[in-house]
């Protein structure tokens, strides 16, 4: 069964810091396809990125940037130079591609960034 | 370009009452339909899921039901509301394979 672990469930950092969320998955498949969403506070999921399981490059998008590795199955999101607009939960989640695009998501970090 | 409509945005029912939340979908044909659950600081748990008209797969047995009346329309539905019902209630799309979920913009729902 596939399943999602976000061990960090609370982070705090002061404004200009750099902050590692941590993801670690399980599945059985070959193919699979990892996620990140951003929720803030109004609610709404906010869809960051996609990786399949066969792309394993690091992939950089601003302040953000994504660490895939298959060895240790994780998928770690980072956020250079945060800021309080980061504060939000954030959460991991994978499909199997089997499954079609049914996620299961991660419990979530929530990030709290202080000015 | 799609959007994904979700209401009503609150809600405060007793319990035993009746639920109908709704979810519409725009720009798109025959999506891939989700129903989430979020309860108070918790992560997402999948309920209903549909991949056409009239066709419903539930992943947790439960007091909620679902129904597909038209391609990209999505109702979840109670008959009588529990306590346990509360929390945030999350519509999604979906296209083929695994393509990004889309989500709406939520319910938050309170059984008193």
């Amino acid at each position: 069964a596939q399943k999602v672990t976000q061990a960090q469930t609370e982070i705090s950092v002061v404004e200009k810091e750099d902050v590692t969320l941590d993801c670690v998955y399980e599945t059985r498949d070959t193919t699979y396809y990892l996620f990140w969403y951003k929720q803030p506070p109004s609610g709404e999921l906010v869809f960051l990125i996609r990786r399949n399981s066969f792309d394993e490059q690091n992939e950089i998008s601003g302040r953000y940037s994504w660490n895939f590795q298959k060895s240790t199955s994780s998928f770690n999101f980072t956020i250079t130079a945060s800021q309080v607009v980061d504060s939000a939960v954030y959460f991991c989640a994978l499909s199997e591609a089997s499954a079609g695009n049914m996620l299961t998501f991660g419990g979530g970090t929530r990030l709290m960034v202080k000015p | 370009s799609q959007t994904i409509h979700q209401w009503p945005a609150t809600l405060v029912q007793p319990v035993g009452s009746p639920l109908s939340l709704e979810c519409t979908v725009e720009g798109t044909s025959n999506p891939n339909l989700y129903w989430y659950r979020q309860a108070a600081g918790r992560g997402l748990q999948l309920l209903f899921y549909s991949v056409g008209i009239g066709q419903i797969s539930s992943e947790v047995p439960q007091n909620l039901s679902a129904s597909r009346p038209q391609d990209r329309q999505f109702i979840l539905s109670s008959k009588k509301l529990l306590l346990s019902d509360s929390g945030f209630y999350l519509c999604a799309w979906g296209g083929d394979g695994n393509s990004p979920l889309h989500f709406g913009n939520g319910t938050r729902l309170t059984v008193t």
